[in-house]
């Protein structure tokens, strides 16, 4: 499944397909990048993050591209599972050179995985 | 590691109180941020502090809230004089380098 995330807030997914959250962000200069992922009633949690001198991240079960020509990011969680229900968010750091800086989020994507 | 810590988890108040949150970050990270974060919406940025200096407040932060961290361990964020439009979760992040870790927010109900 694939999902514009600023433009389709929900995306479903059957347990064991992968899924790709999609992410338009707005800063040319931002060049840090992190996703997050948030649980209902908890804050948010730490997936993955990319620098602007990179084009793709590998983590576990997760990969995030990112396109600077036409400013896009993505998440692809390959073999979603259930636990991997939640919002998802985007975020793009706005201070050069670091990654301390003041982070900009998306409004974020309902994943939904169903059996 | 425990996490960042926030508290209390709820908070319902009436307009016009003022109310205070608490925010234990994760030990020894210098930086600490508060975002608030409202229904169907990403979280956005208010203050951080590096160590006890407050470095930068966003023009959400208006002047009915106000942020310490005295001793730079802990962090509070004040607001006086609620209104029905501060409802919202209060999040607390904390870093020493790397992204930000969050805690799992204040949740303020204003009525």
């Amino acid at each position: 499944g694939e999902s514009v995330g600023l433009h389709l807030p929900t995306l479903s997914v059957q347990e064991g397909d992968n899924s790709i959250i999609n992410c338009a962000y707005s800063n040319s200069a931002s060049d840090y990048f992190i996703w997050y992922k948030q649980e209902s009633g908890k804050g948010p949690q730490f997936i993955i993050d990319i620098r602007s001198n990179m084009d793709k991240r590998q983590g576990q079960r997760v990969t995030v591209l990112l396109n600077k020509t036409v400013k896009h990011l993505s998440l692809q969680i390959a073999a979603t599972q259930p636990g991997d229900s939640a919002v998802y968010f985007c975020a793009e750091n706005w201070d050069r050179g670091s990654t301390l800086g003041r982070l900009y989020f998306g409004r974020g994507t309902q994943l939904t995985v169903w059996p | 590691d425990t996490g960042v810590s926030q508290d209390p988890r709820h908070k319902i108040t009436k307009r016009g109180q003022n109310v205070t949150f608490r925010c234990d970050p994760i030990s020894e990270h210098n930086r600490l941020y508060w975002y608030r974060q409202t229904l169907g919406q990403g979280p956005e940025f208010l203050t951080y502090f590096q160590n006890e200096a407050q470095l930068e407040k966003s023009r959400l932060l208006s002047d009915r809230f106000s942020a310490e961290r005295p001793k730079g361990s802990f962090s509070t964020l004040e607001i006086q004089r609620t209104e029905q439009g501060d409802s919202a979760m209060y999040l607390c992040a904390s870093t020493l380098g790397g992204p930000l870790h969050f805690g799992n927010g204040t949740r303020l109900t204003v009525t």
